[in-house]
């Protein structure tokens, strides 16, 4: 049983393409993160939902726009895919914020590659 | 601001020590994160410590926590080849919100 699941595994689509990467998680968890892992290996978060609503948003374009149908769910759609958005991407989740302990599970991650 | 730094490349042999350290710079931090990533796979949670420790020890690994200093660090004991692999060491203010992430440690272990 895949705790945080994430499709597709692999991506490459050209530049100007649309694309969304789904996140799925089982764990009954409240609150879900897109996480952004460049070629350096430098993670940095990109959003954060917490029971459907966003409660963090980083400085990414406008271009990504995350969605969650509901709380189990947290897919991102990039549009105009650039060369630079070329990168793993990563979903996560944990429990309600406040928590003490609170851990968040990591996805196996999206490779996006934009050519 | 918020920021957290690790030396980028560990190498020791196995059976060794290895020690992988992180500095961070918000003192307000009230959990630090030890991650660990495999070639081509996802972030694995090693363990964590709260702020108010100042050690925790799971098995083969020990977490010191100097809260003056902001110095974090991870000891692994009996080092294995299946030890290589990324480190990350990351905090959050509080459960729930966003883990901001270190650059990672490469760890390589040579047999």
């Amino acid at each position: 049983d895949t705790a945080v699941s994430q499709t597709p595994k692999y991506l490459v689509t050209q530049m100007g393409n649309d694309k969304s990467i789904k996140c799925e998680q089982n764990l009954g968890h409240d609150t879900m993160y897109w996480y952004k892992q460049d070629s350096k290996k430098f993670l940095k978060i990109m959003f954060s939902y917490n029971n459907k609503e966003l409660i963090i948003n980083e400085t990414v374009p406008n271009r990504f726009s995350p969605k969650s149908p509901d709380k189990a769910h947290l897919n991102l759609h990039i549009n105009s895919l650039e060369l630079g958005d070329s990168a793993v991407y990563f979903c996560a989740s944990s429990q309600a914020p406040g928590l003490a302990g609170d851990e968040q599970y990591f996805g196996p991650g999206t490779r996006l590659t934009v050519t | 601001g918020e920021d957290v730094e690790q030396s980028l490349f560990l190498s020791v042999r196995e059976g060794d020590s290895s020690v992988i350290n992180c500095t961070y710079t918000d003192s307000s931090s009230t959990y630090l994160y030890w991650y660990k990533q495999e070639p081509g796979a996802g972030l694995q949670l090693l363990t964590y410590i709260f702020s108010n420790m100042d050690m925790k020890q799971d098995q083969r690994l020990t977490v010191l926590l100097n809260k003056k200093d902001k110095h974090l660090s991870l000891r692994i004991a009996d080092t294995q080849t299946g030890d290589s692999a990324i480190y990350f060491c990351a905090e959050s203010m509080r459960a729930g919100t966003a883990l901001i992430f270190g650059k990672g440690t490469t760890l390589s272990v040579s047999s």
